[in-house]
This record gives C-alpha cells, sequence and structure tokens, in this order.
C-alpha cells in the first residue's frame, strides 16, 4: 500500500480559487468512488471536507468540491479565505478492507 | 453531540508495547467503524486500520500486521489501539476517527479524537 501523491504545497490569493490534486492506483482511486479529502490546521486533529470524491458533509462550505478522473481526484477550492490555509490529505478506500491517504499538501493563502 | 475522547501522552521504551484508549459518546457505538490513524512529527497521516465494534472483527494495514491489536469495550463505548516492540520510528500522534456505519461502504473519518502523542526514547 503505497501511499497516494499529492503536491507538497499549493498557493492562492483570496477569492481565487486552488486545485489539490490525489494520484493514486487503479486498485485505490481508480478502482473506487470513495476518495476523502481532511483539513488540518497546525496542532489541530484533521476535519472531513469531502467524502465518496465529491460529497459533502453538514456544515462543510460548498466553496469546496471534490472530482475524480481515472486514477486521479481533485479537491478545488474556491473563493479562498485566510482560514481556508491548512493542511490537506486526501484518502481513498483501497480494497479488502484497508485505506491509504496522501502525503499531505500545503496550501497557503497569499 | 458526537465526540471521541483519547488517552493521555505515553513515554515508552524501545521494545515496549503502549495501548491507547478512545471512548465514543454522543452516537450508537456498535454502528460505526472506528478507524486508526497516526503521524509522525512533520509528517503526514497513515492509516493503521479499523474495528467493527459491532463483532470486534479488524482489518489492519499490512505494515502493521503483526505488531499492532484493535479491540473493544462495548459496556464502555471504547475502542483501544495497541502497538507492540516499538521503535524510535513509532514516535507520533495517534488519532482514532469514526469510519461509516456498519453494513455500509463509504469513505468518512469523522470525528476524529483530540490525538494521543506517543514518544519511544530511550
Amino acid at each position: 500500500q503505497s501511499a497516494l501523491t499529492q503536491p507538497r504545497s499549493v498557493s492562492g490569493s483570496p477569492g481565487q480559487s486552488v486545485t489539490i490534486s490525489c494520484t493514486g492506483t487503479s486498485s485505490d482511486i481508480g478502482g473506487y468512488n470513495y476518495v476523502s479529502w481532511s483539513q488540518q490546521h497546525p496542532g489541530k486533529a484533521p476535519k472531513l471536507m469531502i467524502y465518496d470524491v465529491s460529497k459533502r458533509p453538514s456544515g462543510v462550505p460548498d466553496r469546496f468540491s471534490g472530482s475524480k478522473s481515472g486514477n486521479t481526484a481533485s479537491l478545488t477550492i474556491s473563493g479562498l479565505q485566510a482560514e481556508d490555509e491548512a493542511d490537506y490529505y486526501c484518502c481513498s478506500y483501497a480494497g479488502t478492507y484497508t485505506w491509504v491517504f496522501g502525503g499531505g499538501t500545503k496550501l497557503t493563502v497569499l | 453531540q458526537v465526540q471521541l475522547v483519547q488517552s493521555g501522552a505515553e513515554v515508552k521504551k524501545p521494545g515496549a508495547s503502549v495501548k491507547v484508549s478512545c471512548k465514543a459518546s454522543g452516537y450508537t457505538f456498535i454502528s460505526y467503524y472506528m478507524h486508526w490513524v497516526r503521524q509522525a512529527p512533520g509528517q503526514g497521516l497513515e492509516w493503521m486500520g479499523i474495528i467493527n465494534p459491532s463483532g470486534g472483527s479488524t482489518s489492519y494495514a499490512q505494515k502493521f500486521q503483526g505488531r499492532v491489536t484493535m479491540t473493544r469495550d462495548t459496556s464502555t463505548s471504547t475502542v483501544y489501539m495497541e502497538l507492540s516492540s516499538l521503535r524510535s520510528e513509532d514516535t507520533a500522534v495517534y488519532y482514532c476517527a469514526r469510519g461509516h456505519i456498519v453494513g455500509t461502504t463509504y469513505n468518512w473519518f469523522d470525528p476524529w479524537g483530540q490525538g494521543t502523542l506517543v514518544t519511544v526514547s530511550s
């Protein structure tokens, strides 16, 4: 089970949109529509932002959206706000009741 | 509200074992899976395994097979994660996170416990 591949960092200005990619294989992302994205601020526990590729838990702003194409999933944050600055982790189901995370992406709001 | 409260920080010597607890409240304990995830200092999240609190069945990441044991106590709505043969590389914050409803399948990690720092040092 190799970790999913995410860019180490992305950045954007307030009001802009950013997209974070997450690349896996046909054994994880490509094989199932079970991708989630979590946000983690420094020193805090992660918070679920997207589940099952594109669904938002209650309370998550609709500025956050998810998608998938082949073995790559993406998280798009539109209308960037200062509080969006955090680490973001993708996660995929990998079959036989196992899951795998990405290495994480640091989002900087300029 | 749904809440997961974990046990306090631990300091262990190499070769020892550690057992971290995660007490759930605010929902029907046996209806949701529970994940364990760890995060080494300055590093990313690493999935360790999952337990079905209803029947106690488990699935572990290959990396931890043979070293990790996840159990539950339905009388206290608590899940446990025990990691043995500790080495310095096991120094990390260990999190529990509620998973999906038993009998369904979807990718859900929420909420998370507050984390338990385990330090392995001689």
